[in-house]
């Protein structure tokens, strides 16, 4: 069946940095966009990015842009969202999602999530 | 302060319609037929409900329709039942300094 799956929890202290992996099967993983999405603790849901699994472009919210990087394994089907200089407001579930539609902008399939704590 | 404006709660008994907003602005739900609808319960991932304003993906039933009216779009669920409660964020296409994607605040939806 068509799933993505993320890498596990992780810890970090302040200033450091995570990569998240997001490995797809059950589709052509080029066919489609991965973008990346987070949620704060009983907080709502906010976009970081997009990435094209066909060429790589890419497309960072504002606020992450400098801090953030994604990429794509085709020979895996995994996608990756490093963040860098992490603060205590980076603590977050991190999803993956699958983008369809005519702008890329709908997501149908998403990661289980992971769950990122920035703490000293 | 999230860029698309739903009210934090809304409720109905089942059986009943409810009808959840979303409000932005030209730059983003009024300039684009680009709206989508997703529905969260505790602890899980969020699963795509309407995309493109009012189109259901394979799947969800045809008690949830979107539509758009201006730089509004809502979400109507009608018949409601139990398992609908959780909560529901909207979210559009921006052309705007972020030129990406926007959600809403999210709406809790308690069927009573």
């Amino acid at each position: 069946q068509v799933q993505l799956v993320q890498s596990g929890a992780e810890v970090k202290k302040p200033g450091a940095s995570v990569k998240v992996s997001c490995k797809a099967s059950g589709y052509t993983f080029t066919s489609y966009g991965i973008s990346w999405v987070r949620q704060a603790p009983g907080q709502g849901l906010e976009w970081m990015g997009w990435i094209s699994a066909y060429n790589g472009n890419t497309n960072y919210a504002q606020k992450l842009q400098g801090r953030v990087t994604m990429t794509t394994d085709t020979s895996t089907s995994t996608a990756y969202m490093e963040l860098r200089s992490l603060r205590s407001d980076d603590t977050a579930v991190y999803y993956c999602a699958r983008a369809m539609g005519i702008m890329e902008n709908a997501f149908d399939i998403w990661g289980q999530g992971t769950m990122v704590t920035v703490s000293s | 302060q999230s860029a698309l404006t739903q009210p934090a709660s809304v409720s109905g008994s089942p059986g009943q319609s409810i009808t959840i907003s979303c409000t932005g602005t030209s730059s983003d739900v009024g300039g684009y037929n680009y709206v989508s609808w997703y529905q969260q319960h505790p602890g899980k991932a969020p699963k795509l409900m309407i995309y493109e304003v009012s189109n259901r993906p394979s799947g969800v039933p045809d008690r949830f329709s979107g539509s758009k009216s201006g730089n509004t779009a809502s979400l109507t669920i009608s018949g409601l039942q139990a398992e609908d409660e959780a909560d529901y964020y909207c979210s559009s296409y921006t052309s705007s300094s972020t030129l990406g994607e926007v959600f809403g605040g999210g709406t809790k939806l308690t069927v009573l």
